[in-house]
Parts: C-alpha cells; sequence; structure tokens
C-alpha cells in the first residue's frame, strides 16, 4: 500500500465545512484512496472511497486531485457527533489484505 | 442485523497472568481480524483469518499470542503471558470475504490494562 500523510490534528465550528487532507505521492494507478473514521471508543467505520473521480455519499465527498498524488475529504456541515479520527488508506480495491491505518487526522467539532 | 461482538469490555490483568478476548463476526462474513490498538496510534492487524484458516499473522508475537477460529465462526485471542506493553485496545472485525476486505465492520474492542 502506498505511503499517505495526514495533519495530525485539526479543529472546525459546528456547521461549516470541514476539509480533512491526505498526500499520498506514490499512489499507483490502481490504487484506491479510502477514507475511515473512528470516534471515541468505537471500531473504525467506512466513509467513502475513490480512483480518480470526485465521490459523494451521504457521508461526506471525496475530492480527488488530477494527480492522484493528494485528496480531500470533505464533510459539509459538520456536527459535534464528527469529531473522531479520521484515517486515509491506499490500497488495490480487491486487496485481500487487512486495512493499514497510519495515525489519521484528530477532526475536533466545536460549539 | 446484529454487529460484531466481543468480550469482555475491558480487562485489568497484572503482568505474567493469561487473558482471553472472544469475537463473534456478523453472520455469513468469511473474513475475521484482529487488530491491537495502542493509545494515540492507529489499529495494527494481528491475523487475519478466511474461514478458519489463517491468511496472515506475521505481526502476531507467536511467543505470547495465540488466536484461533472453530468452525470459521467465533474467534480467541490468547496473550500468555501478558506484559506492560500489551496494554491496548484489541479490536476484532469482520468483511463478508477477503475481497471485500476495505468494507470491513468493528466490534466495540476489549480494553486490557496490564498493571
Amino acid at each position: 500500500d502506498a505511503k499517505t500523510t495526514q495533519p495530525t490534528s485539526m479543529d472546525c465550528a459546528e456547521g461549516r465545512a470541514a476539509n480533512l487532507p491526505c498526500n499520498h505521492s506514490t499512489i499507483s494507478g490502481n490504487e484506491y484512496v479510502y477514507w475511515y473514521r473512528q470516534i471515541h471508543s468505537q471500531g473504525p467505520q467506512y466513509i467513502i472511497h475513490g480512483l480518480k473521480n470526485n465521490e459523494t455519499n451521504e457521508m461526506a465527498s471525496l475530492i480527488i486531485t488530477e494527480d492522484r498524488k493528494s485528496s480531500t475529504l470533505i464533510l459539509p456541515h459538520a456536527t459535534l457527533r464528527d469529531t473522531a479520527v479520521y484515517y486515509c488508506i491506499v490500497r488495490f480495491e480487491n486487496s485481500g489484505y487487512a486495512l493499514n491505518f497510519g495515525k489519521g487526522t484528530s477532526l475536533l467539532v466545536t460549539p | 442485523e446484529a454487529g460484531v461482538a466481543q468480550s469482555p469490555r475491558y480487562k485489568i490483568i497484572e503482568k505474567r497472568q493469561s487473558v482471553a478476548f472472544w469475537c463473534n463476526p456478523i453472520s455469513g462474513h468469511a473474513t475475521l481480524y484482529w487488530y491491537q490498538q495502542i493509545l494515540g496510534q492507529g489499529p495494527k492487524l494481528l491475523i487475519q483469518f478466511q474461514n478458519n484458516g489463517v491468511v496472515d499473522d506475521s505481526q502476531l508475537p507467536k511467543d505470547r499470542f495465540s488466536a484461533e477460529r472453530l468452525k470459521g465462526v467465533d474467534s480467541t485471542l490468547k496473550i500468555q503471558p501478558a506484559k506492560l506493553e500489551d496494554s491496548a485496545v484489541y479490536l476484532c472485525a469482520s468483511s463478508f470475504r477477503r475481497t471485500s476486505s476495505y468494507e470491513q465492520y468493528f466490534g466495540p474492542g476489549t480494553r486490557l490494562t496490564v498493571t
């Protein structure tokens, strides 16, 4: 799996958009970008993934740059419940292997 | 649908004692994972099962950790003897099959404190 770099921590005001960046400059052509989050005292939860096109679901949007060397997870209207650690992982779509988590970004949403 | 169940939720033991954790994955999920999460770090895979066979145990400290998944359903993870550095949250996860391993469902974890 390609290596990823994320900021250690970020703050966001409730109701504003939270934009979480991830650098993955060594990503290969067939590797996808996956995002997970881990709320305190819970296990990680899958959010979204994409290859090169922007993706959106009910939880978030994923913007991948044209050169695919970086991406941004967007939570359009952050709530206090979005306070969590967010992990960016790069891997092949049908990889049969476990998830390789880094340290992630600790997002604090404030009132 | 019921989620991944784990027990106990919390355990405190002294070093050199033994401990066992139990996991019941989501019904029908063939792949089961055990992760160790030390405070401030992301989860790290200990062992991955496909049905009742081991797929990856390269990061399992085999001198003290063991795991089994009899009948390809429930799984137990054992530590014997425990060390102080084993203090962590032990997470169990399952996925429908290996090729959908990105969509893993995690249990609540067992928080182990070794004193």
